[in-house]
């Protein structure tokens, strides 16, 4: 069946590295996309979005690209900090609905 | 705004008995959406409103749920009779627009 999903469920980064997610889908009639974060005990948050008709789109140290040709997605956080320590997910809108992927859980090392 | 608010945010039932959850969206958002998040099968979409009208519930597991919206500022999520599979954490969220908003969750234990 046609799902979201991501490649790790758990992710390690030394501090101030560069942190990178990916997710890959398979519908590939999706047209628009959503990173979440998911810190413990708390919803999840919007980060960032974008729509297929972009492969690249920035924000506040965070960085979602998307390549359409093998149906894949990530999402790049800079100079990765404690506060960034959460479940990511990404996420596709269809019909109306989000569809989440599994999560990645990304831990930070001091 | 207070953003979406759920109630109870912990809930320890056992099974068999009637479990509601509640959940107020942001004021002026026309869409509300009811979760559930669980280890195994990570978040589930179970049953969307659009302006206080059920759109798709097709993500309700069973008849033991069932959802309501009788007017836009409101909406509870049922469980009866709750039984010990259902314990997961239950999130609301709503949305106006684009970007949708997630409330704090509901933490259910059916013993």
């Amino acid at each position: 069946g046609e799902s979201v999903g991501l490649h790790l469920p758990t992710l390690s980064v030394q501090e101030g590295d560069n942190s990178i997610i990916n997710c890959a889908y398979s519908n590939s009639a999706s047209d628009y996309f959503i990173w979440y974060k998911q810190e413990s005990g708390k919803g999840p948050q919007f980060i960032i979005d974008i729509r297929s008709n972009m492969d690249k789109r920035q924000g506040q140290r965070v960085t979602v690209l998307l390549n359409k040709t093998v149906k894949h997605l990530s999402l790049q956080i800079a100079a990765t900090q404690p506060g960034d320590s959460a479940v990511y997910f990404c996420a596709e809108i269809r019909d109306d609905k989000i569809i989440f992927g599994k999560g990645t859980r990304l831990h930070i090392l001091p | 705004d207070a953003g979406v608010i759920q109630s109870p945010r912990h809930e320890v039932t056992e099974m068999g008995q009637e479990v509601t959850l509640r959940c107020k969206p942001i004021s002026g958002h026309d869409y509300l959406f009811w979760y559930r998040q669980t280890m195994m099968r990570g978040l589930e979409l179970l049953i969307y409103f659009n302006n206080n009208v059920p759109i798709d519930d097709s993500g309700m597991p069973e008849d033991r749920f069932s959802a309501k919206m009788p007017n836009a500022s409101f909406s509870t999520l049922k469980i009866q009779p709750s039984e010990p599979r259902d314990s997961a954490v239950y999130f609301c969220a709503s949305r106006q627009g684009g970007e949708q908003f997630f409330g704090p969750g509901t933490r259910l234990t059916v013993l």
